[in-house]
């Protein structure tokens, strides 16, 4: 039972556009919500989190939106750029659970130039 | 964030025979983390990994198939036991940060194929 679902499973966007991907959660113990950012080849990289008391935290051209009665959150790449072309993964964790990582199913992002 | 290294990097093995995966961190950490990622899929918890006591296995792992070792502070490994095909994925350790406790930061992983 996967825990996070992570939408759409790939996304093409142009130079310049906007990427948002959506995630949501059912258990409301989560209090951590991070984004790895993976290229081929690669591990995954943390590129951005978020703890459930803010709605929003923003980190250069990335954005994380909570919505928490929503039980919802998302990415969105401002400008997206073609070396922003990799697979994204949100994620939850909670301490009671010594910070273990659910991942979503991630998402594929293409920005063609 | 840590400095994490895994070797081999990548290997491709016959069914029946096993592969340890070694984690190397520049930095004492309390967990340690392994995950698979299968082709084309996400990422899975397989254990936890402390130093002084057993891995703890997530559901549908054992400690038989992926038996765990935990030596000292910084290193640790991963053995897949009597491997078939199902087992080619990529194999990861990650560590929390250090700074930031809910951050975990992985390794460049173990793409792992076996025939």
């Amino acid at each position: 039972q996967q825990q996070v679902k992570q939408s759409p499973q790939s996304l093409i966007v142009q130079k310049g556009g906007i990427s948002i991907i959506n995630c949501a959660y059912e258990n409301t113990a989560f209090d951590y919500f991070p984004w790895y950012q993976q290229f081929p080849g690669k591990g995954p990289a943390l590129l951005i989190a978020i703890r459930p008391d803010v709605s929003e935290k923003k980190e250069g051209r990335f954005t994380i939106s909570f919505n928490k009665s929503a039980k919802q959150f998302s990415l969105h790449i401002m400008d997206s750029q073609p070396g922003d072309s990799a697979t994204y993964f949100c994620a939850a964790s909670r301490i009671s659970d010594d910070y273990k990582l659910s991942f979503g199913a991630g998402t594929t992002v293409t920005v063609r130039a | 964030s840590a400095v994490i290294s895994q070797k081999p990097s990548r290997d491709i093995c016959q069914r029946g025979t096993s592969l340890t995966i070694q984690c190397q961190v520049d930095s004492q950490v309390t967990m340690m983390f392994w995950y698979r990622q299968q082709p084309g899929q996400s990422l899975t918890l397989i254990a936890t990994a402390n130093q002084g006591s057993e891995a703890t296995y997530e559901s549908g792992f054992v400690i038989d198939k992926f038996p765990i070792s935990r030596p000292n502070l910084t290193f640790s490994t991963l053995t897949v036991s009597n491997m078939s095909p199902e087992d080619s994925s990529i194999y990861l350790c990650s560590v929390p940060g250090l700074a930031v406790y809910n951050e975990q930061f992985f390794g460049p992983g173990t793409r792992l194929t076996v025939l």
